[in-house]
């Protein structure tokens, strides 16, 4: 059971827009900034967002993401049947001193 | 382009360690910690450790008993042996590169490893 909570599951319908949230505590997201990886099926895990709210070159702007307190989520708009897999949240924890990914959320668009 | 090519073995036996060795092409080790992490069939991902360019390591609370990172700035790469393998360790393992702001953006190709009798 992971340190960091996703929901198992999401899904939503083509074009439309989707959230997915990651849940942690003061010692993690509450102290520090977050990732997020998308791993589509087959492959390996893809950087979608860094220090909170950013984007690597190439990714585009239908992903966002932002954090409150100890809680934070990844926003998808427009959405295309080759966004679905799974995407993970990630973030180091102060207390532990190690990485944490949250248990992964898979994305169905319908 | 900094890219990891990583390499080592695809089965193993229990109680026999792991040891896999990723290489960096392009890039240089200075301002830079290097990750492993793992991916059991199904399952989602787990971090097992980082070393810096000078050296520091940290690793998983799960796995510090058994994993020890190390690089070889000459030969630029890094590796990671884990000790006292089981069937749970099976996984694709995959290396990693960190930047400043904490961005692993650079993967490894991934191995799948394998621990059967």
């Amino acid at each position: 059971q992971s340190v960091l909570t996703q929901p198992p599951s999401v899904s939503a319908a083509p074009g439309q827009r989707v959230t997915i949230s990651c849940s942690g505590g003061s010692s993690n997201i509450g102290r520090t900034t977050l990732s997020w990886f998308q791993q589509l099926p087959g492959t390996g895990p893809k950087l979608l967002i860094y220090d909170t709210n950013k984007r690597p070159s190439g990714i585009p702007d239908r992903f966002s993401a932002s954090k409150s307190g100890t809680s934070a989520s990844l926003d998808i708009t427009g959405l295309q049947t080759g966004d679905e897999g799974d995407y993970y949240c990630a973030v180091w924890d102060s207390s532990l001193d190690a990485l944490l990914f949250g248990g992964g959320t898979k994305l169905t668009v319908l | 382009q900094v890219q990891l090519q990583q390499w080592g073995p695809g089965l193993l036996k229990p109680s026999e360690i792991l040891s896999l060795t990723c290489a960096v092409y392009g890039g240089s080790f200075s301002d830079f910690y290097w990750h492993w992490i793992r991916q059991p069939p199904g399952k989602g991902l787990e971090w097992i450790g980082e070393i810096s360019h000078s050296g520091s390591t940290n690793y998983s609370p799960a796995l510090r008993r058994r994993v020890t990172l190390s690089l070889d700035t000459s030969k630029m790469h890094f590796s990671m042996n884990l000790t006292s393998v089981t069937a749970a360790d099976t996984a694709v393992y995959y290396c990693a590169r960190m930047g400043r702001a904490g961005d692993l953006l650079t993967w490894g190709q991934g191995i799948l490893v394998t621990v059967s009798s």
